[in-house]
């Protein structure tokens, strides 16, 4: 089946500096992919949506200085936390639509980063 | 405003049955997802309803009722593996997806 590749699983970094998390499609083409947050014991909150040639969507809250999304091909999405804090410390999700079900339109997530800012 | 309701956690013995009920209120509804997520990891695909009724997959069946935004998840013949949180997300009107924010089943042998 389809598998979203998503690097790298565990990154601890200082307050200040910049991580950079990439997201690959495999085998398929994502003109669209997902970044959620999740923080413990929460939902998964959608932060923004990335669209392959174009700026990504983000969601109401989401700063976009910040959290900057790059999807220069169809098979790569990146998702740089910009000067990054301790409150930014989080597991980021990556997903992308890969068909499915009666056009159920089924995300397939990659395995995740989790994000540790010291 | 959009919610979606489910039990915070849940026990259940090694080889019993267990139901996972999430409620729903959505603008609109294009689908109601359910998805495993083991901790630390990132959330897997299990079931799509978007049609009143139970949706048979092996062990795991969903039902949906739409009339009562109510949907639930039934694990039976339960293991060990089975520990994990399970994730109710609707499909709104604008096919946006809505999380709950997900119920951790605890196996016990």
């Amino acid at each position: 089946g389809a598998v979203v590749s998503q690097h790298p699983s565990w990154v601890i970094c200082k307050s200040g500096t910049s991580v950079k998390i990439e997201c690959r499609s495999l085998d398929f083409q994502a003109t669209t992919m997902f970044w959620y947050r999740q923080f413990p014991k929460q939902s998964l909150m959608l932060m923004a949506t990335s669209n392959e040639g174009s700026k990504a969507t983000y969601e109401q809250g989401v700063e976009k200085d910040k959290f900057l999304i790059n999807h220069a091909s169809l098979t790569l999405s990146t998702l740089t936390v910009t000067s990054a804090h301790p409150e930014d410390s989080s597991f980021y999700i990556c997903s992308a639509r890969t068909g499915g079900e009666s056009g159920a339109n089924v995300l397939t997530f990659g395995a995740g980063s989790r994000l540790t800012v010291l | 405003g959009q919610n979606i309701d489910q039990p915070t956690e849940m026990t259940a013995t090694e080889g019993a049955i267990v139901q996972i009920n999430c409620t729903y209120q959505t603008s609109g509804f294009n689908g109601l997802f359910w998805y495993q997520q083991h901790a630390g990891e990132a959330p897997t695909f299990l079931s799509y309803n978007v049609l009143d009724g139970l949706e048979e997959k092996g062990r795991f069946s969903s039902f949906l009722s739409r009339s009562k935004g109510y949907s639930y998840l039934l694990l039976k013949e339960l293991q060990m593996k089975d520990s994990a949180s399970y994730l109710c997300a609707v499909k709104d009107s604008n096919y946006q997806l809505i999380w709950g924010a997900g119920t951790k089943l605890i196996i016990k042998p």
